[in-house]
């Protein structure tokens, strides 16, 4: 069976500091791998990916993920947070062809100022 | 591009009426969409996938009458709420592949449309 974790409901962190949500997922075949950030009452806005490749993959707004095949993780990374931040991120999973995504739970991150 | 755009964004409806909410891809063309449910606080739970031109297929546990899904088009999937309920209040989310291009693996998601049923 497909599936995403996201062990950590919250992440809270300081302005300026660097951040990290992690993501382990199990898949058979060769993963799909997507953070997607929510703001409130918003749909999803796509982040980055990894399909194959380099293991680290830089996205939009100074994220960046690396995928690791042996841990099975995709952990979300960004060296200095801003307060703008602030939202909830999902992290996703394709199988390979097929269509469906899967989705972890969710992590908020809180950047305090 | 690649925008996928939900209609209506807020609506509040009585109980034992019916909702429409719409999904469209703007600048795109998707023979897929998929529908989601969000619960406050909670992940994105897949409900469908609505294919153009045939029957949408539905996770084990939603309801096929209760949520009634129409793709009649390349870039028109209708999502029907029939005799809501407010157990049926929640926040749904459309998304969408661009199928006129190589996968590119990612998909587009509309901004949802947050259904409160009085």
């Amino acid at each position: 069976a497909q599936s995403v974790a996201q062990p950590e409901d919250q992440v809270n962190v300081a302005e300026g500091n660097p951040l990290t949500v992690k993501c382990t997922y199990s898949v058979s075949g060769n993963p799909y791998l997507f953070w997607y950030v929510q703001y409130p009452n918003r749909g999803l806005q796509f982040l980055l990916k990894y399909i194959t490749g380099d293991n680290l993959v830089k996205g939009s707004y100074g994220f960046e993920a690396e995928f690791n095949k042996s841990q099975t993780s995709f952990h979300l990374k960004k060296p200095s947070a801003l307060v703008s931040d602030s939202a909830l991120y999902f992290c996703a999973v394709r199988r390979g062809n097929f269509n469906k995504f899967y989705f972890g739970s969710g992590t908020k991150l809180n950047v305090k100022p | 591009g690649a925008v996928v755009s939900q209609h209506p964004s807020w609506v509040i409806c009585k109980s034992g009426t019916s909702v429409k909410i719409e999904c469209r891809s703007l600048d795109f063309q998707a023979t897929t969409m998929f529908w989601y449910r969000q619960f406050p606080k909670q992940s994105l739970m897949l409900m469908a996938t609505s294919n153009e031109g045939s029957k949408a297929t539905y996770e084990q546990g939603v309801e096929k009458d209760k949520f009634l899904i129409n793709h009649a088009s390349l870039t028109l999937s209708t999502l029907t709420v029939t005799s809501a309920h407010p157990e049926d209040s929640s926040f749904y989310i459309c998304s969408a592949r661009d199928s006129g291009r190589a996968d590119t693996g990612e998909l587009f998601f509309g901004e949802g449309s947050r259904l409160t049923v009085l």
